[in-house]
């Protein structure tokens, strides 16, 4: 069974740091294009970034500067490192298959973050 | 960038009536639109890809049309279960935008 399940989300300070994981059963994360979407409380859908399986990775201008996309092969692991979190970054993170010319197919259930003080 | 813009904002309508919802991008996308409904709580799920491919296990109440900057996400025969909302997406380049959603209920 085709499966992501994203972990790291919680409560931290506006400046501060969080790095999301997302784990994938039944594909190989580098073998493709792998995606994180947010949803902030009560509004609607937005891209946040995306790695190519070539390694291109691309991000919102929301978010470009301090946020990195990454992955980890031998532990067929993405990640979403975050940093001088904003209290607009607040939202429940997923990750997704696909991509580029990729539909988005495969979804987690998500990881919230809140950032306040 | 581009924009994706939905209409209705939401919708009520009764059991088995026909519902369309539209979706207009501000520059040409090809064929590159997805359409996606999420249910309370629950992750998106890919609905329609390609403008009008249907998704496995999608049943076949739902269907997609157009291309280029206009398109249209129809349900033949609105269920109870269909209560969502419901996004289009554009892709196929690096940037992915989603419109602003419309909330599908029943009357």
């Amino acid at each position: 069974e085709v499966q992501l399940v994203e972990s790291g989300g919680g409560l931290v300070h506006p400046g501060g740091s969080l790095r999301l994981s997302c784990v994938a059963s039944g594909i190989i994360v580098n073998s493709n294009y792998m995606t994180w979407v947010r949803q902030a409380p009560g509004k609607g859908l937005e891209w946040v970034s995306t790695i190519y399986s070539g390694g291109s990775t691309y991000y919102a201008d929301s978010v470009r500067g301090r946020i990195t996309i990454s992955r980890h092969d031998s532990k067929n692991t993405l990640y979403l490192q975050m940093s001088r979190l904003r209290t607009e970054d607040t939202a429940v993170y997923y990750c997704a298959r696909g991509g580029g010319v990729y539909r988005l197919d495969v979804w987690g259930q998500g990881t919230t973050v809140t950032v306040s003080s | 960038d581009i924009q994706m813009t939905q209409s209705p904002s939401s919708l009520s309508a009764s059991v088995g009536d026909r519902v369309t919802i539209t979706c207009q991008a501000s520059q040409d996308v090809s064929k590159y639109l997805s359409w996606y409904h999420q249910k309370p709580g629950k992750a998106p799920k890919l609905l329609i890809y390609d403008a009008s491919n249907l998704e496995t296990g999608v049943p076949s109440r739902f269907s997609g049309s157009g291309s280029g900057t206009a398109f249209t996400l129809t349900i033949s025969s609105l269920q109870p279960e269909d209560v969502a909302t419901y996004y289009c997406q554009k892709y196929g380049n690096f940037v992915l935008t989603f419109g602003g959603g419309t909330k599908v209920e029943i009357k």
